[in-house]
């Protein structure tokens, strides 16, 4: 049974740049959420997709965007890169308001030059 | 604004000392609080819990919530080198529509032989 998996691991991205990451999440789960986390802190929730809808969202500006597809997959889509947006980003799948573990992938960390 | 605190947040002990770490919340529609460990990337999943003053072990660890106070503390006992890693809670706020895991900064421990 393959976890969560999440593509690329690595990536760099210029200023200005838009960037696209991918989750699949654990089998038999059907949400999705997103979690930015810099240097240092804890994981900062950005937004959960579940249905193909985005349910709830973080503190995070517009150009942080997501879309889950019937397959219960997820991407995370951010344009304009700033410097700050260097991170590693991080998905976790769950079963919505099952109230039980959330699984993580890897994640992908992302270097803004 | 919801919100999900650590202490300490840094933390350099020897083998086979005992420590604790705490975590305080405050977060409308607390359903269960969460313990994880992060090693390199992915957090792994050590505790859920959702009543108060029933502890969980597993091994070494423990865990406990007294959701009167809104804390919770994990116990790491007889600690070794493999114990190293930053610890991380994590409050689940559930709604109809969703449920969103707010974290903690972390606690960064460290075992030394």
């Amino acid at each position: 049974d393959a976890g969560v998996t999440q593509s690329p691991t690595h990536l760099i991205k210029t200023r200005g740049q838009q960037v696209t990451l991918r989750c699949s999440p654990k089998s038999g789960h059907d949400t999705v959420s997103w979690y930015q986390q810099a240097l240092g802190q804890g994981p900062q929730f950005i937004f959960q997709y579940y249905e193909e809808e985005e349910r709830q969202r973080g503190n995070f500006p517009d150009r942080f965007s997501g879309h889950q597809f019937p397959n219960y997959s997820s991407e995370l889509n951010v344009n304009a890169l700033l410097l700050g947006d260097s991170a590693l980003y991080l998905c976790a799948s769950s079963l919505l308001l099952m109230n039980t573990e959330a699984f993580f992938g890897q994640g992908t960390r992302l270097t803004v030059v | 604004e919801d919100k999900v605190v650590q202490s300490p947040l840094s933390l350099v002990v020897h083998e086979g000392d005992t420590v604790t770490l705490n975590c305080s919340y405050e977060v409308t529609n607390f359903r269960s609080l969460l313990w994880y460990k992060q090693e390199k990337k992915a957090p792994t999943f050590l505790f859920m819990l959702t009543s108060s003053g029933i502890e969980k072990k597993s091994g070494r660890l423990s865990s406990i919530l007294d959701k009167k106070e809104l804390f919770s503390i994990l116990n790491i006992t007889a600690t070794q080198t493999g114990d190293s890693a930053i610890y991380l809670c994590a409050a689940r706020e559930e709604k109809t529509s969703y449920d969103k895991v707010i974290f903690g900064p972390g606690t960064s421990l460290s075992v030394i032989p």
